[in-house]
């Protein structure tokens, strides 16, 4: 079946590095890929999206590209904040199955 | 506001006990979702509702329950041969049958003792 691999954590940088979060799936077909973004103590939200491939996905200073050659869409951010502190996951779409499919989660700390 | 509300946010049973948690969204979406999250690993999909009085079992179905009587509830009953119940449990909902982004509710963490 269709399936995510992330980076494995912890991260830890400092306030206004530069982040990486490395994704890859694999997939039949042309999934949509998302990341979601968990603070503690609380579900996941949408942090941003792409449908097909080259498309980018972009919110609150993050940026993701769908690489439909390298089969990767990686979670990128310019300068974190001390904000940005939290558990990021990578998901695809499974068309055959109809269901969400999850990356392990990667843990961001960022240190003032 | 439209949303997605889990309830309660923290429950506590003892061992043995059967326990539903509740799920109920007011977003109009046809398709629910209930994962488990443990700490330090990622979402693991328990069922999934395409549809009202529809549900497939997900990865880990063993020892849970659901329902899907009303399109807006999704009621998640964790039993007594669920062997290691207590979790991190997170509900959510998307527009349809196409797999589109879900929306999550702020979970229910159990604690079975």
């Amino acid at each position: 079946g269709d399936s995510v691999t992330q980076m494995e954590g912890p991260v830890t940088l400092s306030e206004e590095a530069f982040l990486t979060i490395n994704c890859t799936y694999t997939a039949t077909g042309y999934p949509s890929l998302f990341w979601y973004v968990q603070y503690p103590g609380e579900g996941l939200q949408l942090l941003l999206k792409a449908t097909k491939a080259d498309d980018k996905g972009s919110n609150k200073g993050f940026e993701a590209t769908y690489r439909k050659e390298t089969t990767s869409f990686h979670l990128e951010k310019g300068s974190v904040q001390v904000s940005d502190s939290a558990v990021y996951f990578c998901a695809l779409g499974d068309q055959g199955a109809q269901k969400l499919v999850f990356g392990q989660g990667t843990r961001l700390t960022i240190n003032p | 506001d439209g949303g997605i509300t889990q309830s309660p946010k923290y429950l506590f049973r003892k061992e043995g006990q059967n326990v539903t948690l509740s799920c109920e969204q007011n977003l109009n979406h046809d398709a629910m979702y209930w994962y488990r999250q443990d700490p330090g690993q990622g979402l693991r999909l328990i069922y999934y509702s395409q549809i009202v009085n529809d549900f497939q079992k997900g990865d880990i179905a063993e020892g849970y329950s659901v329902s899907r009587e009303k399109k807006e509830s999704f009621p998640l009953t964790v039993t007594s041969a669920q062997k290691n119940p207590t979790a991190f449990y997170l509900c959510a909902s998307s527009i349809s049958q196409a797999v589109t982004e879900a929306f999550f509710g702020q979970g229910t963490r159990l604690t079975v003792v």
